[in-house]
């Protein structure tokens, strides 16, 4: 079975500051991946996702991941925080084969000091 | 453009109680999900469908029913509400049973007394 692990629940850091968001993974086939962000009272919103091919995936709003198989991690980063980044992240994985929706992390809330 | 819609926004039941909560899609998606988010464990599929006719359970779909009433309409019901369901409840929308996409609905608040 697929699982997602999300480190810290909430992550704090200042405008300007380097975003970094942990999530690794665990799974016996090569897994496909995203990161979703929801805004307050919305629902999520798909941010970027890695399937096959390069492992470094840019996304919206200068995000970025990289998916690395030796370390089953796929962390998300970006480099200068911005006020409006403040939100909830959620990694999630999806198999190829078996059941093909999209198993979730327990989620990292982003909170940017001014 | 609506996008996914999810009807009530807002809902408070009585142990016991019973309701349908709404989901319809104007994206032409054949599939539709379910979903369940409580703080501290992200969300947790419920049911889903990943197309018209058919349904299929998640992680967590006991005291949950669902009908997938056509192509655009997914609905999930609570036959006897319990206190263990209150969550927001979310729905979302794909291409197929494969897409990378979701698109989510805005959620209900649900709470149950």
């Amino acid at each position: 079975a697929q699982s997602v692990t999300q480190l810290g629940s909430h992550v704090s850091v200042s405008e300007g500051a380097l975003v970094l968001l942990r999530c690794n993974y665990s799974s016996s086939v090569p897994p496909y991946l995203f990161w979703y962000v929801q805004y307050p009272n919305q629902g999520l919103q798909l941010l970027l996702k890695y399937t096959t091919g390069a492992t470094l995936v840019k996304g919206i709003n200068g995000f970025e991941a990289e998916f690395k198989k030796s370390e089953t991690s796929f962390h998300l980063t970006k480099p200068s925080a911005h006020m409006s980044d403040a939100a909830e992240y959620f990694c999630a994985v999806r198999m190829d084969t078996g059941r093909r929706a999209l198993t979730f992390g327990s989620g990292t809330r982003l909170q940017v000091q001014p | 453009n609506a996008g996914v819609t999810q009807t009530p926004k807002f809902q408070v039941l009585k142990t016991g109680q019973s309701m349908t909560l709404q989901c319809a899609q104007d994206m032409n998606h054949n599939s539709m999900y379910w979903y369940r988010q409580d703080p501290g464990m992200g969300l947790r599929l419920i049911y889903y469908s990943a197309s018209e006719g058919t349904t299929d359970k998640g992680e967590v779909p006991n005291g949950y029913n669902v009908s997938r009433l056509n192509k655009r309409e997914f609905s999930l019901r609570l036959e006897s509400a319990a206190p263990s369901q209150t969550s927001v409840y979310f729905c979302a929308s794909s291409v197929g049973a494969g897409s990378e996409k979701l698109f989510f609905g805005s959620g209900t608040q649900l709470s149950v007394l």
